[in-house]
């Protein structure tokens, strides 16, 4: 299994501003993903995040308003940039088991644009 | 195109009733299925899963599923429901190591006493 510890857990951001996410997971993973669940709603992927190359977005989530950096094999970060009430979600990052056994998921990040 | 399927927005069962939610997908490959729960306030957590093999798997907390793949659906079961599974339940498919879970809109799960 793998835990994944994501910071910070909650944040109440201006608009205009930018908030990066951490994610840090216990073990080597090739993948991370990052979802959106707005308020009521399921998980939507953002993106995708392979260590060493360019993040791949998904349809309605673009590089500039949602940089993603993977540095290495445990740890990701994601930015939302230039903040509106509109992104006020929560953010979570996720990892594949081995052989896709399983998705684990942090905690996520409550975020509330005001 | 993949996705999922979760045709009930909101349940309402009496607690020690059984309960029966449902889920279809549409997915390319060989799906990998998967029930998460979340609590209000909480993080996902995971039912249960089926990859291959057995089509009715067991999962934590008294929670079952059976994968039918006639019908493209993995409908999750309970025999008697405890006023604390009240949540938030998620429905997913997912392919090989490394592709991204597609989740259904979710059901909301109200028990009354």
């Amino acid at each position: 299994s793998a835990v994944i510890s994501q910071k910070p857990s909650r944040d109440i951001c201006q608009r205009g501003t930018s908030l990066t996410i951490q994610c840090q997971v216990d073990s080597q993973v090739t993948m991370m993903f990052w979802y959106r669940q707005q308020p009521g709603q399921s998980l939507t992927l953002i993106a995708t995040a392979n260590q060493g190359s360019e993040a791949t977005y998904e349809s309605g989530f673009v590089i500039d308003k949602f940089p993603i950096s993977r540095p290495n094999l445990t740890f990701s970060t994601l930015t939302v940039s230039n903040m509106s009430p509109e992104d006020s979600s929560i953010y979570l990052c996720s990892v594949d088991g081995d052989l896709n056994t399983e998705a684990f998921f942090g905690q996520g990040t409550r975020l509330t644009v005001v | 195109a993949q996705s999922v399927t979760q045709p009930d927005i909101h349940i309402t069962v009496s607690e020690g009733a059984s309960l029966e939610l449902r889920c279809n997908y549409s997915y390319g490959a060989t799906p990998y299925l998967f029930w998460y729960v979340q609590s209000p306030g909480q993080g996902l957590q995971l039912l249960l899963k089926y990859f291959s093999g057995d089509t009715l798997v067991q999962g934590i907390k008294g929670f079952e599923a059976e994968f039918k793949r006639s019908q493209s659906s993995f409908n999750l079961r309970k025999p008697s429901v405890h006023w604390s599974d009240a949540a938030e339940y998620f429905c997913a498919v997912g392919g090989q190591a490394g592709t991204a879970l597609i989740f259904g809109k979710g059901t909301t799960l109200s028990v009354s006493s």
